[in-house]
């Protein structure tokens, strides 16, 4: 079992849907991070936070907008996405930037 | 930019053959190398990791991985592999303090019993 625990496990919304993922870590870490992973593909950086602060966005459209409440938790809330954005999203912490990441079960999120 | 680049796509192996998955990057700096394996349905694990120091690195299940400085190349290794090694291997390169850990396209093993 992974100590980063991603909630829900599946979610389906459709494209005018408003919804949010959430991660949850106790292991101390003060980087998290959101990645993005489609079939068959290797996960692609989407953000990540560094002592709550967001420290790297790459590129990623503003239909996706994260949020670090406390050093445990990251949220994705999600809003108008496309059918494209349909994916497996890859929650993962580590104990500071650069350091081993420990990765999440993920988020199966399919948008029709 | 830093890249990194697994060649197999898909290795297709009998129990007890011995595996070896190329990965290779472009940065020419300081690099820290990983491998992360992905069972089938599960989440991402880390195998083993190189910062510094001795280039040969032992992992968890038996898998060790060779940091050639001189060739970019960060191959890994199990001398005998099982059924349960049947997986998706992600080489992955975090080049410099400030550098993002980027992933390789991955490759799957397939082991047949």
């Amino acid at each position: 079992d992974t100590e980063v625990t991603q909630t829900p496990k599946h979610l389906v919304m459709g494209m005018t849907n408003k919804k949010s993922l959430k991660c949850e870590q106790h292991m101390g870490h003060r980087a998290m991070y959101w990645y993005k992973q489609k079939a068959k593909k290797p996960p692609e950086l989407m953000f990540v936070y560094s002592y709550e602060k967001l420290s790297i966005n790459e590129s990623v459209p503003s239909r996706f907008s994260p949020e670090c409440p406390n050093s445990s938790l990251l949220n994705l809330h999600l809003h108008a996405l496309q059918p494209e954005d349909s994916a497996l999203y890859l929650c993962a912490s580590s104990q500071v930037l650069g350091a081993p990441l420990h990765f999440g079960n993920g988020t199966r999120l399919t948008v029709t | 930019a830093q890249s990194v680049s697994q060649h197999n796509h898909h290795v297709i192996l009998s129990e007890a053959a011995s595996l070896e998955l190329g990965c290779n990057y472009s940065y020419g700096g300081t690099v820290n190398l990983f491998w992360y394996v992905q069972y089938p349905g599960q989440h991402l694990q880390l195998l083993l990791k190189y910062f510094s120091g001795d280039p040969l690195v032992k992992g968890i299940k038996g898998f060790e991985a060779e940091f050639i400085k001189s060739k970019f190349s960060f191959n890994l290794r199990k001398p005998s592999v099982q059924w349960s090694d049947t997986a998706e291997y992600f080489c992955a390169v975090k080049g410099g303090s400030q550098g993002n850990l980027i992933f390789g396209k991955g490759t799957k093993l397939s082991v047949k019993p």
